[in-house]
């Protein structure tokens, strides 16, 4: 039961142009959104977030855009540099109390790759 | 990594010995998460504890596998009597409260021979 689901393993951009990474979820119960970040052999770093009341958050060169109708997030990255170059996670988890608070729920990851 | 502390970063096992990980939260949080990361897939939610209590296990094995974070020293994630498929990549992450983002260790990669 794959709640949270990013469907491209990969991408491949040129530096300089934008990376857009997507993620779909199914849960209507999320209530916040992560992407993380994760280069081999480290843990995953935590980039930017977006709250279901919000459909944007910007954070320098990374922006968030939220569809809750759409159940759709997506990473944009812009302008993407050599070292963008990593796998990158959506997550999502309940914001509003219960058993589920603070658990995250990841995606599989993409990777991207983006050449000089 | 964000200031939390896994160790070991490597852990090797036979089967049917133990395994303890350890973790040490960012200095002034209370709240940590272990995930279990299994080659090519994303990470898996296994627990999250805050200062000696388990608040979610929902992600936990049922049997062989427990977790603690007592009042002093670091966060335990145990395993007995390992087998081939716990190997795995085990990230620990800590936050301040449950609202705030985690932040997540460099991880220990434990390979059962």
């Amino acid at each position: 039961d794959q709640q949270v689901k990013q469907n491209s393993p990969s991408l491949s951009v040129q530096e300089g142009r934008i990376s857009i990474l997507n993620c779909d979820y199914t849960n209507s119960m999320f209530d916040y959104f992560l992407w993380y970040k994760k280069y081999p052999a480290e843990g995953p770093t935590f980039l930017i977030s977006i709250s279901s009341i919000k459909d944007k958050n910007e954070d320098g060169r990374f922006t968030v855009f939220l569809n809750k109708s759409a159940k759709h997030l997506s990473l944009h990255i812009v302008p993407s540099q050599p070292g963008d170059s990593a796998v990158y996670f959506c997550a999502a988890h309940f914001n509003a109390g219960g058993t589920s608070y603070g658990k995250l729920t990841f995606g599989q990851g993409t990777i991207l790759t983006v050449h000089p | 990594n964000a200031g939390v502390m896994q160790n070991p970063r490597h852990l090797v096992r036979r089967r049917g010995q133990e395994a303890r990980l350890r973790c040490s939260p960012v200095k002034g949080h209370s709240h940590v998460y272990w995930y279990r990361q299994l080659p090519e897939e994303g990470l898996k939610f296994m627990v999250y504890l805050q200062k000696e209590n388990i608040i979610d296990e929902s992600g936990m094995p049922k049997e062989r596998f427990s977790a603690e974070f007592p009042k002093e020293g670091p966060s335990i994630l145990r395993i007995q009597q390992v087998v081939r498929g716990d190997s795995a990549a085990y990230f620990c992450a800590s936050s301040r409260d449950a609202a705030q983002p985690q932040h997540f260790g460099d991880g220990t990669r434990l390979s059962i021979l």
